[in-house]
């Protein structure tokens, strides 16, 4: 089955201690990024990555880190996690960097930083 | 900084009307427009997606751009209570699609 997984689905931690999001595509996607999804303030993109080795920030890029060192993985790395990262993360991937090609959506991990 | 609007709703409607959704954009040079549907704490989901003007219709939803108005829209013909969810409207960033604008979201409830 084609599709985007994330882990862990649910976090809960505290500040300043490290933690990363893991997400995997199954697709042979070139494309994969992260969005943040926060009441009143919608969906924003955090980084992205046009392939392997090759990533750029978005919109809110502060607090976080990625890499890109296989195809098929894009984790999220949170160096020093502060309360206002607390929000819903959303994996994506589509097939290429396109203006017309559809981005798959990860089910979501949910992050609380005490 | 490119912006995409919706109203926030909730927009009710009853069982079997046509659910009616708007959008509209900042960017004139915007070329991709998508239309996801987010159930409560799930991801977006792909309904459609449009690039030129005029109207795409896919089984009970069709969608309807007007690039010279600079608005996009969702028709859901028979809705049902299950189309019950948030519907995100999106742009492209850019014309090399390096991420998605989303607007708010607008909340849609359907009454049996």
């Amino acid at each position: 089955e084609a599709q985007v997984t994330q882990n862990p689905r649910y976090l809960i931690t505290v500040t300043g201690k490290k933690l990363t999001v893991t997400c995997s595509q199954n697709m042979n996607h070139e494309y994969m990024s992260w969005y943040r999804q926060d009441p009143g303030l919608g969906l924003r993109q955090i980084y992205y990555s046009m392939n392997v080795e090759v990533t750029d920030k978005g919109d809110v890029p502060e607090g976080y880190k990625v890499s890109r060192k296989e195809k098929r993985n894009f984790p999220l790395i949170l160096e020093s996690p502060s309360p206002n990262q607390t929000s819903l993360y959303f994996c994506a991937s589509s097939y290429r960097l396109g203006a017309t090609d559809t981005q798959y959506f990860g089910p979501g991990t949910r992050l609380t930083v005490l | 900084q490119k912006e995409v609007e919706q109203n926030s709703g909730p927009l009710s409607v009853p069982e079997g009307a046509i659910a009616s959704l708007n959008c509209t954009y900042s960017d004139r040079g915007s070329q991709s427009f998508f239309w996801y549907r987010q159930y409560s704490g799930k991801s977006p989901e792909l309904i459609m997606s449009i690039y030129s003007n005029g109207d795409k219709e896919d089984g009970r939803f069709t969608a309807q751009l007007n690039k010279a108005s600079q608005y996009v829209s969702l028709l859901i013909r028979d809705s049902q209570p299950s189309d019950s969810a948030t519907y995100l409207c999106a742009v492209n960033k850019d014309q090399a699609g390096t991420a998605l604008i989303f607007g708010k979201g607008t909340t849609l409830s359907v009454s049996s």
